[in-house]
């Protein structure tokens, strides 16, 4: 089973929006709904930021939203600030008995 | 308030064996799927176990799979993960999850590191 694709990188400066690309196959990200995005912070924890696609946790800003269409699911941030700098990765179910997969990460620079 | 705190990390030689364990707190341990999840030094997230709720169904990646067992002990709030023959590409920080719908880990540990070096 293959890693999602993610961009290495993406920046933005302060105020603007970027969006981070999250690609599988027909097997996993565009058979369920089950996609979910991860924050880490250098030396930290992965931080759960948006599940089942769209779905932001509880204290999530809601300048951070999640979509999908057909294979590729997307993170959205918009009025990017510094504490946003950070890697994010996907990750998507891909049925039962079988965990689902990671994308390789996304790091992201405020600029 | 959801905690989960691993241990047991260290340094090992290969071939050698560590018992991670992870103490959870403030759910219900026992009505939770639970994984466990490793970072290389500068790398990705990699999926290692999970262990269904009573413990009867439990999943390793290949790659781990004949040398690494996943257990919970849900009496102790307690999920393990036996580490044998400790391979140098094994290095990494290991975190333990709480599991929701649709395997998204919605609570994590601050990890616990694993060095394999001779």
């Amino acid at each position: 089973q293959s890693a999602l694709t993610q961009p290495p990188s993406a920046s933005g400066s302060p105020g603007q929006s970027v969006t981070i690309s999250c690609t599988g196959t027909s097997s996993d990200v565009g058979n369920y709904n089950y996609v979910s995005w991860y924050q880490q912070h250098p030396g930290k924890a992965p931080k759960l930021i948006i599940y089942e696609v769209s779905k932001r946790p509880s204290g999530v800003p809601d300048r951070f939203s999640g979509s999908k269409s057909d294979n590729t699911a997307s993170l959205a941030v918009s009025g990017l600030q510094a504490e946003d700098e950070a890697d994010y990765y996907c990750h998507s179910y891909a049925g039962s008995n079988d965990f689902g997969v990671f994308g390789g990460g996304t790091k992201l620079t405020v600029l | 308030e959801v905690q989960l705190v691993e241990s047991g990390g260290g340094l090992v030689q290969p071939g050698g064996s560590l018992r991670l364990s992870c103490a959870a707190s403030g759910f219900t341990f026992r009505s939770y799927w639970m994984n466990w999840v490793r970072q290389a030094p500068g790398k990705g997230l990699e999926w290692v176990a999970n262990i269904k709720e009573d413990g009867s169904e439990k999943f390793h990646v290949d790659s781990v799979t004949g040398r690494f067992t996943i257990s919970r002990d849900n009496a102790k709030n307690s999920l393990y993960l036996q580490m044998n023959s400790l391979r140098a590409e094994d290095t990494a920080v290991y975190y333990c999850g709480r599991t929701r719908p649709g395997a998204t880990v919605d609570y994590w540990g601050q990890g616990t590191l694993v060095t394999v070096s001779s």
